[in-house]
């Protein structure tokens, strides 16, 4: 067990739907960063988060976002799904901020578009 | 821009036999290397790491040295286990904070 934790665990929603995958991160850990991970493209990075601001952003479609509250949980707004959106998504938190950090991932939700 | 390239799968051995899993990277800059292993159904945890060039990262008999001069980090293993059996993931850190990476490499091991 990580230590992080990721609702809900799957998610089966319709094209064009809006959904909410949510993260809470390790005890004491200040950045969260999200990815995607398909057959097609593999693993992507999304986005990162460190104590509440926008640190790094990969891959992230217009129609994602993401945000870091201050109680430092972590929330990826999915809109207007697509097919193609269909994956499994991970959320990982580290203690720190650089690129050495080591990332500690949850256990990924699901996400099925039909 | 940046990348990673790792060995295509999958790959079966027997149990015993030496592994290696190439990782090849094209950066700019110092990166941060990484192997990371994904257990069926798990989420990914990170395996070992090198922070810079010649560093060894290692653990639980597993090794990938950090060469610059050949841009690789390539995963070795003297003598796999059944319970090896993974996918391996090469990554890559930036300076920038981007993560990149590798497609994943799927090992089976036989008893």
């Amino acid at each position: 067990d990580s230590g992080v934790t990721q609702t809900p665990k799957h998610l089966i929603t319709a094209t064009g739907q809006r959904v909410t995958l949510r993260c809470s991160p390790r005890s004491g850990d200040l950045s969260v960063y999200w990815y995607q991970q398909s057959l097609d493209q593999g693993l992507q990075f999304l986005i990162q988060y460190y104590n509440g601001e926008e640190r790094a952003k990969g891959n992230i479609l217009e129609r994602f976002s993401a945000q870091q509250f201050p109680d430092l949980h972590s929330e990826l707004n999915l809109s207007s799904l697509e097919l193609g959106d269909s994956a499994l998504y991970f959320c990982a938190s580290s203690a720190g901020q650089t690129d050495q950090e080591t990332q500690y991932f949850g256990p990924g939700t699901r996400l099925l578009v039909l | 821009g940046n990348s990673v390239t790792q060995m295509e799968g999958p790959v079966t051995l027997s149990e015993e036999a030496f592994l290696t899993i190439n990782c090849t990277y094209t950066a700019t800059g110092y990166p941060s290397l990484f192997w990371y292993v994904q257990y069926p159904g798990e989420g990914l945890q990170l395996l070992l790491k090198a922070t810079k060039a010649d560093d060894k990262g290692s653990n639980k008999g597993f090794e990938a040295t950090y060469r610059k001069e050949t841009t690789s980090f390539h995963l070795e293993k003297g003598s796999v286990q059944v319970s090896d059996s993974a996918v391996y993931f090469c990554a890559l850190g930036d300076t920038g904070n981007q993560f990149y990476f590798g497609t994943g490499t799927s090992l089976t091991v036989i008893p």
